[in-house]
């Protein structure tokens, strides 16, 4: 299985951009790249996911190394609601789709 | 609108006993998954069912049991409860064959004394 890399604890001030890595140099042709988060006391939730091309959506972005190697989540104007535990997981279709979690990054953010 | 609902959401017992969480989702997808968060936040999956067929089980002890009585509901049982089961178990749901995006439920923390 694939493993992803990333910091243990992040911190930002609130309505600042904040840059997320994920390193993953074993990756495969077909392993797609998703970002859960994960909120106190709260299931995980979905952010975003991508293949090769960077993405957006109303929640981050996610820019992808050309590589593939490493991605960073982005989160345009950091909020509090925003501090939680942030998992870079990568899934492959051969396998299930099984995604296999580290330990985040848990991030916090000052108002 | 709950999507994924898991029940109970706190279960505190004792040793030995047998006990069920319940899960439903209400997304229409046809995989589900069952994933344990200890006490040092690993989130490790456990089970998996893709419309009602078991199609990941995990190094989990037998005394755990899922359940899949349809694609909306997919049950854990667990008999003879013992101290390492304490956890936050989470129920999640995706759609195959996209690019499967599992929603979780609330989670139910199980604490066995």
């Amino acid at each position: 299985d694939a493993k992803t890399t990333q910091p243990n604890s992040m911190e930002s001030n609130e309505e600042e951009p904040v840059h997320l890595p994920c390193n993953h140099s074993t990756i495969s042709g077909t392993d797609y790249i998703h970002w859960y988060r994960q909120l106190p006391s709260q299931g995980p939730e979905y952010v975003i996911h991508g293949l090769t091309s960077n993405v957006n959506n109303r929640m981050a972005s996610l820019a992808i190394a050309e590589d593939r190697k490493s991605s960073t989540l982005i989160l345009h104007r950091a909020t509090l609601r925003d501090a939680a535990v942030y998992y870079c997981i990568l899934s492959n279709a051969g396998n299930n789709r099984k995604l296999i979690w580290g330990l985040g990054t848990s991030l916090a953010v000052n108002p | 609108d709950t999507a994924v609902s898991q029940t109970p959401k706190y279960l505190v017992t004792q040793m030995g006993n047998d006990k069920s969480i319940k899960c439903e989702q209400n997304l229409g997808h046809d995989t589900m998954y069952w994933y344990k968060q200890d006490s040092k936040k690993f989130l490790k999956i456990m089970f998996s069912y893709n419309n009602k067929e078991l199609i990941i089980n995990e190094t989990v002890p037998n005394r755990f049991s899922p359940k899949s009585p349809d694609k909306a509901h997919l049950n854990l049982h667990i008999n003879s409860l013992e101290l390492g089961d304490s956890a936050v178990y989470f129920c999640a749901s995706s759609q195959s064959g996209s690019t499967d995006t599992q929603y979780f439920g609330p989670g139910t923390r199980l604490t066995v004394l």
